[in-house]
């Protein structure tokens, strides 16, 4: 069965550097979407992505985030400048058509830890 | 604000015992509700999905019921067992593009 995948598992890294999340949504799908749960609280949402474009951004999605499907495959989330906050697991989902009507699958997510 | 609240404390339950667990919202009137089921360190992982003009929705051992007056989903694993162990989150769909807007979940465990 198709599924989405992630990588890294665990990134660690410092505060101020940048960090680039990457996703494979499954194949046919049209809707990408990034999540984020900081630990022991909710998932939240922090962009959605459709026709090669963002659609939909939260507050949390401010100039320091920045995400990109490069080839086709990959959806890539960046973080230019990392915070201690940004410390979080952080989820792709993709999704065929318009979440509103169907699931969105996940991918296991990045556990990103900034020193 | 829009706000969606799930019974924050844990759920424990024997097994066979029905587990009902409660999504309560404000501020919003979703046309869709969906329910995933969430295992520690993993991502969340779709179960059902309900209609506004549905009352209820079946799949095998779960149940989902959807009330747009009192802005409630109520949802329910029959014939419970210790593999149901999990955090179940309930998701409002915003709108078109489909962002969804998670409940803090609630922590369900069965034992045998």
């Amino acid at each position: 069965e198709p599924e989405v995948t992630q990588t890294p598992s665990h990134q660690v890294t410092q505060m101020g550097q940048e960090v680039i999340l990457r996703c494979v949504p499954i194949s046919n799908h049209l809707y990408f979407y990034w999540y984020r749960q900081i630990l022991g609280q909710k998932v939240e949402f922090l962009v959605s992505f459709y026709n090669n474009e963002i659609s939909e951004k939260s507050e949390i999605f401010d100039d320091q985030f920045s995400v990109e499907r490069p080839d086709g495959s990959n959806f890539t989330l960046k973080i230019r400048s990392t915070k201690l906050e940004d410390s979080a697991m952080y989820f792709c989902a993709s999704s065929p058509t318009s979440g509103r009507y169907n699931e969105q699958f996940f991918g296991p997510g990045t556990r990103l830890t900034v020193l | 604000s829009q706000k969606i609240e799930q019974n924050s404390e844990a759920l424990n339950i024997q097994e066979g015992k029905t587990a009902t667990l409660t999504c309560n919202y404000t501020n919003y009137s979703p046309a869709y509700l969906q329910w995933y089921r969430q295992d520690p360190g993993r991502g969340p992982v779709f179960l059902l999905l309900i209609r506004e003009n549905e009352k209820e929705k079946r799949k095998e051992r779960l149940k989902v019921t959807f009330d747009t007056t009192l802005k409630q989903s109520l949802f329910h694993i029959t014939a419970s067992q210790p593999a149901d162990s999990a955090t179940y989150l309930c998701a409002l769909v915003h709108n078109q593009g489909g962002k969804l807007i998670f409940g803090q979940g609630t922590e369900l465990s069965v034992k045998p």
